[in-house]
């Protein structure tokens, strides 16, 4: 089956810093990949999506100067939270999706706490 | 705007009785997925529904879809404790490939 890794699983930054999480897709070509953030015993919320080479198509209240979306490579993207706030801490899920797919494959999640 | 609901949003049962999730949502879509999430872990994919009529089962449980209503549920028999997880379904927002997810039920069965 497709395989989305995360990198990395859990992290602990100091406010002020940031903080970069990898996604790869492993087995498959990822023409779009999505960016979802979960606060504690609530729903995903998605962030954002990028397709490979363009820039990013943020969601409504997500601020784009803030969480840094790249997808260089069919098979990589990049989210940094830069200056980040213990307000940022949360889980972060990313998925990829190939065209040829009905379904989006979700990553593990990185854990992100910010102290 | 795409909204999609839940309810119950916590669920408690007993072991080996049968309830009903279910997913509402707000504007025309043809897909529809559920997932399961455990405790400080990511989604597992338990079914995708493609179209009106959909019905698919997976051991305890059984997922349909109905476009007109904008329902879908998911329905769990003979609960066991291993289904104890959090579930979501989550619909793709019509000619993009954006998936709104619902508010989430938390499953809890207990012996």
């Amino acid at each position: 089956g497709a395989v989305v890794s995360q990198h990395p699983s859990w992290v602990i930054c100091k406010s002020g810093t940031s903080v970069k999480i990898e996604c790869r897709s492993l087995d498959f070509q990822a023409t779009t990949m999505f960016w979802y953030r979960q606060f504690p015993k609530q729903s995903l919320m998605l962030m954002a999506t990028s397709n490979e080479g363009s820039k990013a198509t943020y969601e409504q209240g997500v601020e784009k100067d803030k969480f840094l979306i790249n997808h260089a490579s069919l098979t990589l993207s990049t989210l940094t939270v830069t200056s980040a706030h213990p307000e940022d801490s949360s889980f972060y899920i990313c998925s990829a999706r190939d065209q040829r797919f009905v379904e989006q494959y979700f990553g593990p999640g990185t854990r992100l706490t910010v102290t | 705007e795409l909204k999609v609901e839940q309810n119950p949003l916590f669920l408690s049962m007993q072991e080996g009785k049968n309830y009903t999730i279910y997913c509402n949502y707000s504007t025309t879509s043809d897909r529809l997925y559920w997932y399961r999430q455990d405790p400080g872990k990511s989604l597992e994919s338990l079914f995708v529904l493609l179209s009106n009529g959909a019905v698919k089962q997976e051991g305890r449980l059984m997922a349909s879809l109905d476009t007109k209503a904008r329902l879908s549920t998911l329905h769990i028999t003979a609960a066991v404790h291993d289904l104890s997880a959090t579930y979501f379904c989550a619909v793709l927002f019509y000619n993009t490939d954006k998936l709104i997810f619902g508010t989430g039920t938390r499953l809890q069965v207990f012996p």
